[in-house]
């Protein structure tokens, strides 16, 4: 089984900052077949991000993926308020499993 | 549009039996991998498992092989997630999710349903 490991925990920023949050791999995942999610409390996850750097429909362009093999991350440029969340990235080149999540918080 | 709705709270004693369901539309349900996380509330997302419901072909993680059973009715649209005998570990919230790579067992979740509490306590 992959092991995705985020990183940080918690990610304490304020609006308007940069906020670059991490996902590791314990394997490779060729393809780049990696997603990332925001999840808001009560609320089911919304993806964001596909096959590593892809934004989904509708995603502002201040979310951005990178990455490839065993280390990705997630971007997001400008810190909207409404971008307090929590981000889960998954990987899905065998079976698939999910990261930890990083709660990206107000400071 | 894309909808997954899901069927409401259960509680439910340890050892009962438990069915929970997702109904698909706005997309041909038959041909569109389905599959079901859990999130125990504060928690992490768990991968349990997949089914591509045209001809009911089940992936499971490992950790859910034999804990759960996944299932769907192509006919009327709607995957399921059962148990035979429920424990209070199994107390989490679910959530079914549609593939976004049409037709590809390995993909990410486009769309996801509202979620379902299941509460097991005695």
């Amino acid at each position: 089984e992959i092991v995705l490991t985020q990183s940080p925990g918690t990610l304490p920023l304020s609006p308007g900052e940069r906020a670059t949050l991490s996902c590791r791999a314990s394997q490779s995942v060729t393809s780049n077949y990696l997603a990332w999610y925001q999840q808001k409390p009560g609320q089911a996850p919304r993806l964001l991000i596909y096959g590593a750097s892809t934004r989904a429909a509708g995603i502002p362009d201040r979310f951005s993926g990178s990455g490839s093999g065993t280390d990705f991350t997630l971007t997001i440029s400008s810190l909207e308020p409404e971008d307090f969340a929590v981000y889960f990235c998954q990987q899905y080149h065998r079976s698939s499993t999910f990261g930890q999540g990083t709660t990206v918080e107000i400071k | 549009e894309v909808q997954l709705v899901q069927s409401g709270a259960e509680v439910k004693k340890p050892g009962e039996s438990l069915k929970i369901s997702c109904k698909g539309s706005g997309y041909t349900f038959a041909t569109s991998w389905i599959g079901w996380v859990r999130q125990v509330p504060g928690k992490g997302l768990e991968w349990m498992g997949i089914i591509y419901p045209d001809d009911s072909d089940i992936r499971y993680s490992p950790s859910f092989q034999g804990q759960v059973t996944i299932s769907a009715d192509k006919s009327i649209g709607t995957a399921y997630l059962q148990w035979n005998s429920v424990k209070a570990s199994d107390t989490a919230l679910y959530y079914c999710a549609r593939h976004g790579r049409a037709g590809y067992s390995n993909s990410y979740f486009e769309s996801w349903g509202q979620g379902t509490l299941v509460t097991v306590s005695s």
